[in-house]
């Protein structure tokens, strides 16, 4: 079975500092990978997605890729209070067909940024 | 906001009903997926559709059903509802690609079956 985990957390930074989000993926064929933001009772909302090992950033996000190592993270920089909140790693497959990809999610990693 | 919508937003029904869940999708999208969030999970993928037709299920028992209409609106039908079936039901668009292709959520649909 294809899995995606991630740390439940919580993961508690002080307000300024760098949150360091990790996520690791079973299906070496997985192809693209995804970084959403859910607030408590609310649905997923997407950061950022990278498709090519390395580093891709926007803003105070930077997302990291590593194929090799099957491993996914997530930078913060700047933490806010704001930024408390579950964030959601999910991957596509490599086996889909036509069309968009299903997305299969891990449990997600709970953030508290503490003023 | 994403543009895509889905009625309603909460809903109580008991068990052995049946309910229906309705999303539309964002403007230009062709593509609408559903997912099943059950209380402190990640979202777990029910099915599929692109241009009207299933493209894709996960491990969900044939109770759950799907359409698509022409304007790529979709619904979600689940019959004999179990109590395992109270989570929030999420719909997600996306336009026609490949595996780059970027899912955005609508606000969901919350069920609670007693």
């Amino acid at each position: 079975q294809k899995e995606v985990e991630q740390n439940s957390g919580p993961l508690s930074v002080p307000e300024g500092a760098i949150a360091s989000l990790n996520c690791t993926y079973s299906d070496r064929g997985s192809q693209s990978f995804f970084w959403y933001r859910q607030y408590s009772g609310k649905s997923p909302e997407l950061i950022m997605f990278i498709y090519s090992n390395g580093d891709k950033e926007d803003g105070r996000f930077t997302a990291q890729l590593n194929k090799a190592s099957q491993y996914v993270s997530l930078l913060i920089r700047d933490s806010q209070p704001s930024d408390s909140a579950t964030y959601l790693c999910a991957v596509t497959p490599g086996d889909s067909g036509a069309g968009s990809y299903q997305l299969t999610f891990g449990k997600g990693t709970k953030l508290s940024v503490i003023p | 906001e994403t543009g895509v919508t889905q009625s309603p937003t909460h809903l109580i029904k008991t068990r052995g009903q049946q309910v229906t869940l309705r999303c539309s999708s964002q403007s230009g999208h062709n593509t609408v997926s559903w997912y099943q969030q059950a209380l402190g999970q990640g979202p777990q993928f029910i099915f599929q559709y692109y241009r009207e037709e299933e493209n894709g299920r996960g491990n969900f028992p044939p109770r759950f059903s799907g359409l698509q209409f022409p304007n790529y609106s979709s619904e979600l039908n689940v019959n004999a509802l179990e109590l395992d079936d109270s989570a929030l039901y999420l719909c997600a668009s996306s336009s026609e690609g490949g595996s780059t292709d970027t899912q955005y959520f609508g606000p969901g649909t919350r069920l609670t079956v007693l």
